[in-house]
């Protein structure tokens, strides 16, 4: 099964600050099937992004993603105080589908 | 709007059973793929299966092979997961999740399975 792994584990930045969250693949991802997702505490995950860059029904155009192959990466162009949170990627581009371990995004 | 609203969790015993449900509302529940995802007290995000529109293919992560069941009654809206011979690892919040495009597009709350003596 593939393998991401995502970094930085934890991101301390202010509000109104660039988010870059990066999410390494163990194999190529097929056709660049790689989710995002968002979770806030003691709430269900919301989808983000998928197909590497599409983004989701009603999500910020401030949420973009990018990459291929191996490496992706999840941008947050300006941090809003709702955006303080753990993300997750996803790949489903291989069976089982897979996520990864998860980075935090915590306020600085 | 779309809710998927589960029920059945609880306190089991090492080798026990529980049957999860989940029922759907907002969406074409017969349309749709359906799946089960866990995750563990502070930890992160894993598949646990998946069922087909009409439940005729069915798809378990490698770990809860044999001993979950996945299925759906499509004009209840409802979901299922039977979990047998439950194991301390196996403790999680469970969620219901619709599938499109192969992504978790919506969600339910979760319900917390906790497998302890």
């Amino acid at each position: 099964e593939i393998v991401l792994t995502q970094s930085p584990a934890t991101l301390s930045l202010s509000p109104g600050e660039r988010a870059t969250l990066s999410c390494g693949a163990s194999q190529s991802v097929s056709s660049s099937y790689l989710a995002w997702y968002q979770q806030k505490p003691g709430l269900a995950p919301r989808l983000l992004i998928y197909d590497a860059s599409s983004r989701a029904s009603g999500i910020p155009d401030r949420f973009s993603g990018s990459g291929s192959g191996t490496d992706f990466t999840l941008t947050i162009s300006r941090l809003e105080p709702e955006d303080f949170a753990v993300y997750y990627c996803q790949q489903y581009g291989s069976s089982p589908t897979t996520f990864g371990q998860g980075t935090k995004v915590e306020i600085k | 709007e779309v809710q998927l609203v589960e029920s059945g969790g609880g306190l089991v015993q090492p080798g026990g059973s529980l049957r999860l449900s989940c029922a759907a509302s907002g969406l074409t529940f017969s349309s749709s793929w359906m799946s089960w995802v866990r995750q563990a007290p502070g930890k992160g995000l894993e598949w646990v299966a998946s069922i087909k529109q009409d439940g005729s293919e069915k798809y378990y992560v490698d770990s809860v092979q044999g001993r979950f069941t996945i299925s759906r009654d499509n004009a209840k809206n409802s979901l299922y997961l039977q979990m047998n011979s439950l194991r301390a690892e196996d403790t999680a919040v469970y969620y219901c999740a619709r599938v499109r495009l192969r992504v978790f597009d919506y969600w339910g709350q979760g319900t917390l399975v906790t497998v302890s003596s």
